[in-house]
């Protein structure tokens, strides 16, 4: 059964970069069914997709965060990742890594349990 | 990218049905198929709850049906129970070849 996990720190410095791993398990993240993607969610507040990206390395990201934030996958670690720089306060949130299930489906199938990051000197 | 509109909340008695509405553009829900709902409980991380507008994952309550006209989708569920008490939040993909959320609807089950 497919699964996904987060780890990372959970404290970043303000203008430092923030990055975290997912790991997948269950299955290949080369799998060509599923996107990988990472959502935040900040404290009291509303989801917000991050970005996606596909095992070819395709990537996409939120418009709000472009220049700012790079995916990455590495099937040899069943993994990918997440980095933000310049991290400000405004970017503590709870971190979700997730499967997106790719066409003709397309939604997030599998949500990892999230990890909380604070940006705090 | 604008987030998707959704009321902040929305109530209903135990046994009653709701209806929560996705209110988005001709970008993102009036052209895709591809809108999604999830179910946040607090604490906890989203499940989804409906995908690609009207499906239902297995596993999912048949009470829990999808629809969409135009620019805005639609969440009812039906015979309302204590437990689906939680957030509820809609996702569309959009032309940018992203993805927006909406602002999310607290469900209070009275």
């Amino acid at each position: 059964q497919l699964q996904v996990q987060e780890s990372g720190p959970g404290l970043v410095k303000p203008s430092e970069t923030l990055s975290l791993t997912c790991t997948v398990s269950g299955g290949s993240v080369s799998r060509g069914s599923y996107y990988w993607a990472w959502i935040r969610q900040p404290p009291g507040k509303a989801l917000e997709w991050t970005g996606s990206i596909y095992y070819s390395g395709t990537t996409y990201y939120s418009p709000s965060l472009k220049g700012r934030v790079t995916m990455s996958v590495d099937t040899s670690k069943n993994q990918f990742s997440l980095n933000l720089t310049s991290v400000t306060a405004a970017d503590t949130a709870v971190y979700y890594c997730a499967a997106l299930r790719a066409p003709p489906y397309f939604y997030f199938d599998l949500w990892g349990r999230g990890t909380l990051v604070t940006v705090s000197s | 990218q604008s987030a998707l509109t959704q009321p902040a909340s929305v109530s209903g008695s135990p046994g009653q049905s709701i209806t929560m509405s996705c209110t988005g553009t001709s970008s993102d829900v009036g052209s895709y198929n591809y809108v999604s709902w999830y179910q946040q409980h607090p604490g906890k991380a989203p499940k989804v709850m409906i995908y690609d507008v009207s499906n239902r994952p297995s596993g999912v309550s048949s009470r829990f049906s999808g629809s969409k006209s135009g620019n805005t989708a639609s969440l009812t569920i039906s015979g309302l129970q204590a437990e689906d008490e939680a957030d509820y939040y809609c996702s569309s993909y959009t032309s940018s070849n992203t993805w927006v959320f909406g602002g999310g609807t607290k469900l209070t089950v009275l």
